[in-house]
């Protein structure tokens, strides 16, 4: 089954305490871009992935880091999560091409940092 | 100025009724429109995908897009109650960066 899949799916958390979310796909796609959704301020964009080690700022980066060693895999880093990082995460992945500009998203990680 | 604007409702509408979304982005330079639909505590799932000016139709949503006034709408026709959402605009420049709208709250009511 083509599937985007992230874990953990709920995560709680202190302040200052690493954590990585790993997001998956399985369709070979080469874009990749992780989202938090907060209410009243919707989906924005943390940081998205052409390709293998290819990575950019999205509108919210601050706080976050991302790498892509394979095209499968998309981990979000978070070094030292604070409060105001407590978000909905979702991960979406897209494939490259002409007018395929259409994401598929992951189930979502709710994180809460206290 | 956010750059992409939608009335959070909730929208309410009888079952069988016609729901009307609408949605204004403010970079003129954007190519690609999208609509999600999204569930209380799940993913955004797309329905609609819209890159001209015009109306496309699926089933029974339609998307409208008018890029001089820097608007899109989505129309439901024969509204249900598995309907009920919250539906979600987003707009994309060049493919890589999207922007999405806060969403509107759509209840069907039986």
């Amino acid at each position: 089954e083509a599937q985007v899949t992230q874990n953990p799916r709920y995560l709680i958390t202190v302040t200052g305490k690493k954590l990585t979310v790993t997001c998956s796909q399985n369709m070979n796609h080469e874009y990749m871009s992780w989202y938090r959704q907060d209410p009243g301020l919707g989906l924005r964009q943390i940081y998205y992935s052409m390709n293998v080690e290819v990575t950019d700022k999205g509108d919210v980066p601050e706080g976050y880091k991302v790498s892509r060693k394979e095209k499968r895999n998309f981990p979000l880093i978070l070094e030292s999560p604070s409060p105001n990082q407590t978000s909905l995460y979702f991960c979406a992945s897209r494939p490259l091409g002409a007018f395929s500009y259409e994401q598929y998203f992951g189930p979502g990680t709710r994180l809460t940092v206290t | 100025q956010k750059e992409v604007e939608q009335n959070s409702g909730p929208l309410s509408v009888p079952e069988g009724a016609i729901a009307s979304l609408n949605c204004t982005y403010s970079d003129r330079g954007s190519q690609s429109f999208f609509w999600y639909r999204q569930y209380s505590g799940k993913s955004p799932e797309l329905i609609m995908s819209i890159y001209s000016n015009g109306d496309k139709e699926d089933g029974r949503f339609t998307a409208q897009l008018n890029k001089a006034s820097q608007y899109v709408s989505l129309l439901i026709r024969d509204s249900q109650p598995s309907d009920s959402a919250t539906y979600l605009c987003a707009v994309n420049r060049d493919g890589n960066q999207f922007y999405f709208g806060t969403g509107t709250s759509l209840t069907v009511i039986p």
